[in-house]
């Protein structure tokens, strides 16, 4: 059975980095991509990045500047670290093995 | 990047009603591979989003078969066939060929 499940802190201060980690099971980092997507509290969906099977990665263009995508293949993790929070980046932080299966997500606030 | 625009951004329906969603990308979705990696989810209140369509018209296992996808190069359309209470929700068109993937605004779709 395929699970996702996101971790990190609930609430970060503005100008801090956002560190989250994707754990999975059911399936291997290797024979599948993994994606990080966001979702402002009331508003669409925003595809953030990609962790290749093969570790290659791509980044949405308007946040490549601040976000890094890494993975720990014998962990069965996919990191994300975006740094220079601002408070237009509260929101629920989902992962999903390739659009198909997803997690529950997890909720940030970017907050003093 | 690729836009996807859906249209409409709000649909009011009732029980048993048939109706459209079209999502438009601004270049074609076709791949180099031959397939045009076109999805379409359901996001229902407080939950992770769900995949129904995957390639523009393939029903991922356990959709109902009310739900149905069509399209070509930049034009998409889901359709569901006698919406159901369940149906309600926002969905979201999104596109794997070209990255950064994108998803479109999403179209809410509410009881009339």
């Amino acid at each position: 059975q395929v699970q996702l499940t996101e971790s990190g802190p609930g609430l970060v201060h503005p100008s801090e980095t956002l560190s989250l980690t994707c754990t999975v099971s059911g399936f291997s980092l290797t024979g599948y991509s993994v994606y990080w997507v966001r979702q402002p509290s009331g508003k669409g969906l925003e595809w953030m990045g990609r962790m290749r099977y093969n570790g290659d990665t791509s980044y949405n263009s308007a946040l490549k500047s601040r976000l890094s995508i890494s993975r720990d293949t014998s962990k069965n993790q996919v990191f994300l670290k975006m740094n220079s929070l601002q408070t237009d980046d509260t929101g629920t932080y989902y992962c999903t093995r390739a659009g198909v299966d997803w997690g529950q997500g997890v909720m940030v606030t970017v907050s003093s | 990047d690729v836009v996807l625009t859906q249209t409409p951004p709000t649909l009011s329906a009732t029980i048993g009603q048939s109706v459209s969603i079209s999502c438009r990308s601004s270049q074609s979705l076709l791949h180099s591979n031959g397939n045009t990696y076109l999805n379409w989810l359901l996001q229902r209140p407080g939950q992770p989003p769900q995949l129904l369509i995957y390639l523009v018209s393939r029903l991922e296992s356990g959709v109902p078969n009310r739900f149905s996808g069509s399209g070509s190069g930049t034009d998409f359309t889901l359709k569901i066939s006698g919406v159901e209470a369940e149906d309600l929700g926002v969905y979201y068109c999104v596109q794997s060929t070209h990255a950064p993937y994108t998803f479109g605004a999403g179209t809410k779709l509410e009881l009339k």
